[in-house]
């Protein structure tokens, strides 16, 4: 089965910084890989996705890049702000089944 | 919608007694996920269900956890006999299949046996 492998599993950066987490998969069928943000006591909340016909897709401070070859696919935050701290998960999918990383727990200090 | 409701929130109970979590998934979702979250083991996948059908249960640590849906609205995740081992948080989510694939998460379920 897919299994996904994530790094780092802590990251502390300053406020304004960037911050990069990535995550290698094993099955080269998976073809959706979302990025969820969980805050403390909440569920896990997407925050983008991309799909395996993309290479990189951005949102405002977010962005995540596809390398299907490697099998790697990374988030990038951009100007990194005290409310960006969270657990990070990233995750791949087969066919509706969504298999997560073991997340990175991002501080941003002001 | 009120997003993914599940309960309890929190549960305490002593190792050998039945643990029941419930979740009521959002409206017009066809797929429901369990997953279990620990420190060590991540978010793991136990089972999902599309239209109320068990598709993977492959995730199931053993025999002593089952899951039902016996409608579009209502789903139970049952431990029996209950270990330590098994404190965790245990997340319901859902999606439907028009949609690009988002899970939306309900707000956990904190198990603690004593």
């Amino acid at each position: 089965g897919e299994n996904v492998e994530q790094h780092p599993s802590t990251l502390s950066v300053q406020e304004g910084d960037s911050a990069v987490i990535k995550c290698t998969y094993s099955d080269s069928a998976s073809n959706y890989f979302p990025w969820y943000k969980q805050e403390l006591g909440k569920g896990p909340q997407l925050i983008i996705d991309i799909r395996s016909n993309v290479g990189e897709k951005k949102d405002q401070r977010i962005a995540v890049t596809l390398n299907k070859t490697a099998k790697h696919f990374s988030l990038h935050i951009t100007e990194t702000q005290p409310e960006d701290s969270a657990v990070y998960f990233c995750a791949a999918s087969k066919r509706g089944k969504l298999i997560f990383g073991q997340g990175t727990e991002l501080s941003v200090k002001p | 919608d009120a997003g993914v409701i599940q309960s309890p929130r929190h549960e305490v109970t002593e190792m050998g007694q039945e643990v029941t979590l419930r979740c009521k998934p959002i409206s017009g979702h066809d797929y429901l996920f369990w997953y279990r979250q620990t420190m060590m083991r991540g978010l793991e996948l136990l089972i999902y269900f599309n239209n109320n059908v068990p598709i993977d249960d492959s995730g199931m640590p053993e025999d002593r956890f089952s899951a039902k849906m016996p409608n579009a609205s209502f789903s139970t995740l049952k431990i029996q006999p209950s270990e330590p081992r098994d404190s965790a948080v245990y997340f319901c989510a859902s999606r439907y299949t028009g949609s690009s694939g988002e899970l939306f998460f309900g707000e956990g379920s904190r198990l603690t046996v004593l």
